[in-house]
């Protein structure tokens, strides 16, 4: 267990509205990482971050947003949510070693 | 940028053995993990290989050849628990990013 908590765990939510996803680490990981999880497409990185404030682009940022102004907080905003953001968002940590990333439990996400 | 290729789907025995492999052609390569991943629940860490050679824990094994871009998963005295989606991931250069394969989904049969 890295204790790694994602919130909320479910949320559906209509197309245009905000949407904000949190991850939260106990154990003061620097590097911490979202992705997204769709049939036919696998992981991929939406945003990371290296520490606090800083943060980089993954492979499908394009209508996401992330801060982090604590360590043990990353927030994944949706601006304006539309139905191609329907998905499972993944959290994940980057351990001491600094090889392994360690996953959260998920955020299932439905855009009507 | 990186392609990393695996088998969609696969089948196997209760109690036999089984390969998954993985290819991977990428602009850079800093080791490659194999997650495993339950329907509904997270990905959990399997297997790293950084250097060429088979890497054993228990009845799970993974190969890596950086010069042929392939690795393998070997899963050995196949159990019902088993059945899962298996997850090829590269490192790249940096070592700060991980580019994922699209899994493979092992179903294990009586």
């Amino acid at each position: 267990d890295a204790g790694i908590t994602q919130s909320p765990r479910h949320k559906v939510t209509e197309t245009g509205t905000p949407v904000t996803l949190r991850c939260h680490q106990t154990e003061n990981h620097r590097y911490m990482y979202w992705y997204r999880q769709d049939p036919g497409h696998g992981l991929r990185l939406i945003h990371y971050s290296y520490g606090v404030k800083d943060t980089d682009k993954g492979e499908v940022s394009d209508g996401y947003s992330v801060s982090r102004s604590k360590t043990e907080d990353f927030l994944l905003t949706l601006e304006s949510a539309t139905s191609s953001q329907t998905s499972v968002y993944f959290c994940a940590i980057r351990d001491g070693q600094g090889e392994t990333q360690y996953f959260g439990p998920g955020t299932r996400l439905l855009v009507l | 940028g990186q392609n990393i290729d695996q088998p969609t789907e696969m089948t196997a025995t209760e109690g036999a053995i089984v390969q998954i492999n993985c290819t991977y052609q990428t602009s850079g390569f800093n080791g490659l993990f194999w997650y495993q991943q339950h329907a509904g629940e997270a990905p959990t860490f399997l297997s790293y290989n950084v250097l060429d050679g088979l890497e054993e824990k228990g009845r799970f094994s993974s190969f890596l050849s950086r010069s042929k871009g392939y690795s393998y998963l070997l899963l050995k005295e196949l159990q019902m628990k088993d059945s899962a989606s298996y997850l090829c991931a590269v490192k790249n250069n940096a070592g700060n990013m991980l580019t994922f394969g699209g899994g493979t989904r092992l179903m294990v049969k009586p």
